[in-house]
């Protein structure tokens, strides 16, 4: 299985700033990979599909870069409403997620 | 309006089986993947198996397969997951969830719809 790793596990940032977040696939994956938000007691929502490409419906203070092993999730101006735990996923073989991001209030 | 209501959670012994229902609405659910992932408390996602829009294509996580079987019914709009030889490690809220292509693992995949879960108990 191609693992997906996250960095950092956790972060604390305020509202406004510029948040990113890190995935690294232990094998090239092209751009197989999409990002997901969780809230508490919800269902994970898609946010990014195909490394760059925005879902229906999100913010564009969100986007995603990369390419081959190494991705980006950056969200540009933190709102209140993006203190979620973030992952990474992968679909270029036997999908896998990452360990998550959590994004906290500092 | 997209709607996936999982159904047939709760609490069995190891070594025992259980059957998930995945009620869908709100789409054409032949032309679209479609995945189970399950969710353990305090942890992350775990993607446990996927079923490409014809039945052509399934793959499973290595932690359970030879144990689940997924299927579907398109007539129906339906979607199943068979789980034999539970474990205690099976435990968790299990999700299904509709892919945004017909194909398991696609460039422009993603799980863009998801139900509420299901919760899977097993314990003796």
């Amino acid at each position: 299985d191609i693992q997906m790793t996250q960095s950092p596990s956790s972060l604390s940032a305020s509202v406004g700033d510029r948040v990113t977040i890190t995935c690294r696939a232990s094998l090239s994956i092209s751009n197989f990979l999409h990002w997901y938000q969780q809230k508490s007691g919800t269902a994970p929502k898609l946010l990014i599909y195909g490394a760059s490409s925005l879902q229906s419906g999100v913010p564009s203070r969100f986007s995603g870069s990369g390419s081959g092993t190494d991705f980006t999730l950056t969200i540009s101006s933190l709102q209140p409403e993006d203190f979620a735990t973030y992952y990474c996923q992968q679909s270029y073989s036997t999908p896998t997620f990452g360990q998550g991001t959590k994004v906290e209030i500092k | 309006e997209v709607q996936l209501v999982e159904s047939g959670g709760g609490l069995v012994q190891p070594g025992r089986s259980l059957r998930l229902s995945c009620a869908v609405s709100g789409f054409t659910f032949g032309d679209y993947a479609m995945h189970w992932v399950r969710q353990a408390p305090g942890k992350g996602p775990e993607w446990v198996s996927g079923i490409n829009w014809n039945s052509a294509d399934i793959a499973y996580a290595d932690s359970v397969k030879g144990r689940f079987t997924i299927s579907r019914d398109n007539t129906k709009n339906s979607l199943y997951l068979q789980m034999n030889s539970l474990r205690t490690e099976d435990t968790a809220l299990y999700y299904c969830g509709k892919d945004r292509t017909g194909a398991i693992g696609a460039r422009r995949s993603g799980i863009d719809y998801w139900g509420q879960g299901t919760l899977v108990t097993v314990s003796s």
